[in-house]
C-alpha cells in the first residue's frame, strides 16, 4: 500500500456522461498530481494541485478539470466522455510542489462505451 | 518540448542475465532523471534517481548513470530475477519534478526461469 488511495478502482460509463474521480494523497503530502495512461499516449501528466491551489498544467483537455479540497483530497471531473477518454487515470502525492519521488496510487480504469 | 525515448520491448531475459533498457531524453536547462517501475495491477513506484550530470542512481542491484554528454540515462541490473517482471518507465523533470514528469512509453520486461 502507497499512501495513495483512489477510488473507485473501475469505472465503466457511456458516452457523453460526467464522472468523478478521487484522491486521497499520502498523509503530510501537500502536492497531489493526475496523469492519464493509455496504450496509444502513454503516461501524460494532466494538472498538479498544491494546498488547494492549482500549479501546474499538462495535457488536460478543457471537458476535464480538477480540485484540491481543504483536507487535501483530490478530485479529477471528466465530463461529455468519449471513447478516447478511456485509460488509466493515476494519481501522485509529494510533500511539497517540488515532486520528484513522488508516490503513485494504484490508479483509477475508466471505460467508456 | 521535453521528451524521453525508451526501447518498448517487450525485452525477454532469463533468470541471473544482464540487463540493459536504453534511455535517452531531450530536455531544456538541466532536467532530473528517473526510473520508475509497474508490476501489474500496481501504481508505478520509484525506483532510482539522478539529479545532475554524471550522478549515479541505484535501488535493488539496479543503477543508472546520468551522461549529460550522451543525453542518456540506461537502467542496468547484473543478474535478473523472475520477480524482476515488470514494465519500466525512463522519465524527467526539469523543474524538479513541479510541472509535472514526461515518461518515456515503457518498456516491458519478462524474466523466465
Amino acid at each position: 500500500d502507497s499512501g495513495v488511495t483512489q477510488t473507485p478502482k473501475h469505472l465503466i460509463t457511456a458516452t457523453g456522461q460526467r464522472v468523478t474521480l478521487r484522491c486521497s494523497p499520502r498523509s503530510g503530502d501537500l502536492s497531489v498530481y493526475w496523469y492519464q495512461q493509455s496504450l496509444d499516449q502513454g503516461l501524460q501528466f494532466l494538472i498538479q494541485y498544491y494546498n488547494g491551489e492549482e500549479r501546474a498544467k499538462g495535457n488536460i483537455l478543457e471537458r476535464f478539470s480538477a480540485q484540491q479540497f481543504p483536507d487535501l483530497h483530490s478530485e479529477l471531473n471528466l465530463s461529455s466522455l468519449e471513447l478516447g477518454d478511456s485509460a488509466l487515470y493515476f494519481c501522485a502525492s509529494s510533500r511539497n510542489y517540488r515532486g520528484p519521488g513522488y508516490t503513485f496510487g494504484s490508479g483509477t480504469r475508466l471505460t467508456v462505451v | 518540448g521535453n521528451s524521453v525515448t525508451q526501447m518498448e520491448g517487450p525485452v525477454t531475459l532469463s533468470e541471473e542475465a544482464f540487463l540493459t533498457i536504453n534511455c535517452t531524453y531531450t530536455a531544456t536547462g538541466y532536467p532530473s532523471l528517473f526510473w520508475y517501475v509497474q508490476y501489474p495491477g500496481e501504481g508505478l513506484q520509484l525506483l532510482l534517481k539522478a539529479t545532475k550530470a554524471d550522478d549515479k542512481g541505484s535501488n535493488k542491484g539496479f543503477e543508472a548513470t546520468y551522461r549529460k554528454e550522451t543525453t542518456s540515462f540506461h537502467l542496468e541490473k547484473g543478474s535478473v530475477q523472475v520477480s524482476d517482471s515488470a514494465v519500466y518507465f525512463c522519465a524527467l523533470s526539469d523543474q524538479g519534478g513541479a510541472d509535472g514528469l514526461t515518461f518515456g512509453k515503457g518498456t516491458h520486461l519478462i524474466i523466465q526461469p
